[in-house]
């Protein structure tokens, strides 16, 4: 079993419409958990971090569930500008001082 | 003003070759990163330092070598470019070590690297 795992995708939306995604991961000593977005050939860059059961940001929440070890991206009224990979990371809290980075799941908001 | 920068963007050039790419960061981080992209879009770390320190030496070949000269650089020097080093490689950087507080990563514009 893959580290940290999520669907790959392509989930294709409608603008507008409320789109969620899962990652699951396997350490459950896990500590913190953070969701990057990528856009095409560009850097990998915070969305948000989740480091309890979970937080909101405007349209963005994420949450965690740590009995059955996945955090989750939901994202409410998908705009254009919303369509990227987003890349699910997980610190295992070892003393590697490592992120581990899911493959991502790439998002197209379609008008 | 970037905030992670590197340079080159793109680096085309032939087997056997050697490269250097360099990576600079202006936020007054102490750990910087050098993570490997390849075609799948999996991210892999190589290198890891902090405050100059190297802290994180992944299973690469040892043609990869990393410089850090101060905090706010780290370069990564490759040896006998092999076709299998064609991917994209981003520096980072964070103000603390993963699991700290502070510990968010900030990202280069990534280097395009392609052996021919």
């Amino acid at each position: 079993r893959k580290e940290v795992e999520q669907d790959p995708g392509p989930f294709n939306v409608p603008e507008g419409a409320t789109v969620a995604f899962n990652c699951t991961y396997s350490n459950s000593a896990s500590q913190s958990f953070f969701w990057y977005r990528q856009d095409c050939r560009k850097e990998p860059k915070l969305l948000m971090s989740v480091y309890s059961s979970g937080n909101e940001d405007g349209r963005f929440t994420a949450q965690l569930n740590r009995a059955s070890q996945y955090i989750s991206l939901l994202i409410r009224d998908s705009k254009l500008s919303d369509s990227a990979t987003y890349l699910c990371v997980v610190n295992p809290g070892d003393s590697n001082y490592q992120l581990i980075w899911g493959a991502g799941t790439k998002l197209i908001i379609k008008p | 003003d970037t905030a992670v920068s590197q340079t080159p963007k793109y680096l085309v050039t032939q087997m056997g070759n050697d490269k250097s790419i360099k990576c600079e960061q202006n936020l007054g981080h102490d750990t910087m990163y050098w993570y490997k992209q390849d075609s799948k879009k999996f991210l892999k770390i190589m290198f890891s330092y902090n405050n100059k320190e190297l802290i994180i030496n992944e299973t690469v070949p040892n043609r990869f070598s990393p410089k850090s000269p101060d905090k706010a650089h780290l370069n990564l020097h490759i040896n006998s470019l092999e076709l299998g080093d064609s991917a994209v490689y981003f520096c980072a950087s964070s103000q603390a070590l993963p699991g700290l507080a502070g510990d968010t990563q900030y990202f280069g514009p990534g280097t395009r690297l392609t052996v021919l």
